[in-house]
């Protein structure tokens, strides 16, 4: 168990566009789910955390307004990168947690994003 | 600042030997530790997780945890060209916050 999808896997657009991401857990609900970056060759980067229901938490130096994240329900979570400009090309991976506490995070494959 | 170390790498270890990787932890108030592997453009893999000191085995994987010394190991028993990868250690603070390391790169020799 704990099967995380993420769609899409890889995206070409124009600088300008905004780009929605998904993120499903398909075999558990996660209370919690996480949205990371990660540059070539360096550390994944924590952006924010989401719980169901609420607003996200953004990690310092993340802008809200620029990555929009709902998670509107136990099962979903959405990364919207709104008008992307190629500095935001990079390689993004979602996570799920099943419930509270010490449980491990169950990542999904990630979503390549190149902006031209 | 809560931190998590781990030696960089690159580990080189014969195919066929025990690969030792190690992490130490700051906060001695740390519940949950966590060994993900990544290959190169893939996204972090769960190996093993360990929540009590002593070992814990899983096939030819064995996370060891220290909470006196603060460090969490993962044994790779019998290593493997496929086990070439970078491992992530994660360790879970006081707070549940998961602080990551940034990773040791692990190459298994034909």
């Amino acid at each position: 168990g704990a099967v995380v999808s993420q769609h899409p896997s890889w995206v070409i657009c124009k600088s300008g566009t905004s780009v929605k991401i998904e993120c499903r857990s398909l075999d558990f609900q996660a209370t919690t789910m996480f949205w990371y970056r990660q540059f070539p060759k360096q550390s994944l980067m924590l952006m924010a955390t989401s719980n169901e229901g609420s607003k996200a938490t953004y990690e310092q130096g993340v802008e809200k307004d620029k990555f929009l994240i709902n998670h509107a329900s136990l099962t979903l979570s959405t990364l919207t990168v709104t008008s992307a400009h190629p500095e935001d090309s990079s390689f993004y991976i979602c996570s799920a947690r099943r419930g509270r506490g010490n449980q491990p995070q169950h990542f999904g494959d990630g979503t390549r994003l190149s902006i031209l | 600042q809560k931190e998590v170390e781990q030696n960089s790498g690159p580990l080189s270890v014969p195919e066929g030997a025990i690969a030792s990787l190690n992490c130490t932890y700051s906060d001695r108030g740390s519940q949950s530790f966590f060994w993900y592997r990544q290959y190169s453009g893939k996204s972090p893999e769960l190996i093993m997780f360990i929540y009590s000191n002593g070992d814990k085995e899983d096939g030819r994987f064995t996370a060891q945890l220290n909470k006196a010394s603060q460090y969490v190991s993962l044994l790779i028993r019998d290593s493997q060209p496929s086990d070439s990868a970078t491992y992530l250690c994660a360790v879970m603070d006081s707070n549940y916050q998961l602080i990551w390391g940034a990773g040791t790169k692990l190459i298994i020799k034909p």
